[in-house]
C-alpha cells in the first residue's frame, strides 16, 4: 500500500529552526508537496520538489531524496504565526496526491 | 469571487437525508477535487474531475457522487448521509498540467456533522 509518515506533533521556540521530516512509500513518484494548514482553515501551498536537493523559499526550505523516499521541511527564524499543521503529499503514478496526516507545529515564546 | 468558494460553511444533517456540497472556482482550472479530512488521517480523495464532462473515483468514493457540467462548478452529493460521513470536506482545483507542478488550491472547507 501507499504510505506517508510524518511526526504527529513538534514543539519549537520562537526564533529557532525546526525540521519536519516526511518519509514515503508510494506507487510511483511525480513530485512531493508541502502545505501549511492553520487550525480551521484550508491547506495552502508551500513548496514542491521533484528532483533531489534543496529548494529554498525565504524562511522555508524543502529537501528531497528520491532514493531514500525522504523529504524534510526546514523552517528558520520561527514566528508565532508559523504555528500550524504541515502536510506532506506525494503525487503517485496515477497523478493523484497521497497525503500524510500532518505534523502539528507548536511555537512557544 | 477570487479563488474557490464552498457552501455551506457548516451543516448539521440527520442521517438518511440527501445533501449537496457546492464548490465554485473562478480560476478557469481544468481539474477539480473533493477531499475529506478526518482527525489523525491525511486528506483522502473522494472524487475528481480532470476536465468538464469527466469525473473519476478517488480513494473513498462510496456514498458520494459528483458531476461536472461546466468548468467552474463541482458539486458533491451525499445521497443518504450516514454518521461516518461526518468530516471536513475540502474542494480543490488545479490547472491540470501533466509534468508540471500542477499545484492544488483549496477552498475554505465545509464542516459536516451527520447525526
Amino acid at each position: 500500500g501507499q504510505n506517508i509518515d510524518q511526526p504527529t506533533e513538534m514543539t519549537a521556540t520562537e526564533g529557532a529552526i525546526v525540521q519536519i521530516n516526511c518519509t514515503y512509500q508510494t506507487s510511483g513518484f511525480n513530485g512531493l508537496f508541502w502545505y501549511q494548514q492553520h487550525a480551521g482553515e484550508a491547506p495552502t501551498f508551500l513548496s514542491y520538489n521533484v528532483l533531489d536537493g534543496l529548494e529554498e523559499k525565504g524562511r522555508f526550505s524543502s529537501f528531497l531524496s528520491r532514493s531514500k523516499g525522504y523529504s524534510y521541511l526546514l523552517l528558520k527564524e520561527l514566528q508565532m504565526k508559523d504555528s500550524a499543521s504541515y502536510l506532506c503529499a506525494v503525487r503517485d503514478s496515477n497523478y493523484q496526491l497521497i497525503w500524510g496526516a500532518g505534523t502539528k507545529l507548536i511555537i512557544k515564546p | 469571487i477570487a479563488g474557490i468558494t464552498q457552501a455551506p460553511t457548516s451543516q448539521i444533517l440527520a442521517a438518511g437525508r440527501r445533501m449537496t456540497l457546492r464548490c465554485t472556482q473562478d480560476m478557469r482550472h481544468n481539474a477539480m477535487y473533493w477531499y475529506r479530512q478526518d482527525l489523525g488521517l491525511g486528506l483522502r480523495l473522494i472524487h475528481y474531475s480532470n476536465t468538464a464532462g469527466t469525473t473519476g473515483k478517488g480513494e473513498v468514493p462510496d456514498g458520494y457522487s459528483v458531476s461536472r457540467a461546466n468548468t467552474d462548478d463541482f458539486p458533491l452529493t451525499l445521497a443518504s448521509a450516514v454518521p461516518s460521513q461526518t468530516s471536513v470536506y475540502f474542494c480543490a482545483s488545479s490547472v491540470e498540467e501533466t509534468g508540471g507542478t500542477d499545484t492544488q488550491y483549496f477552498g475554505p472547507g465545509t464542516r459536516l456533522t451527520v447525526l
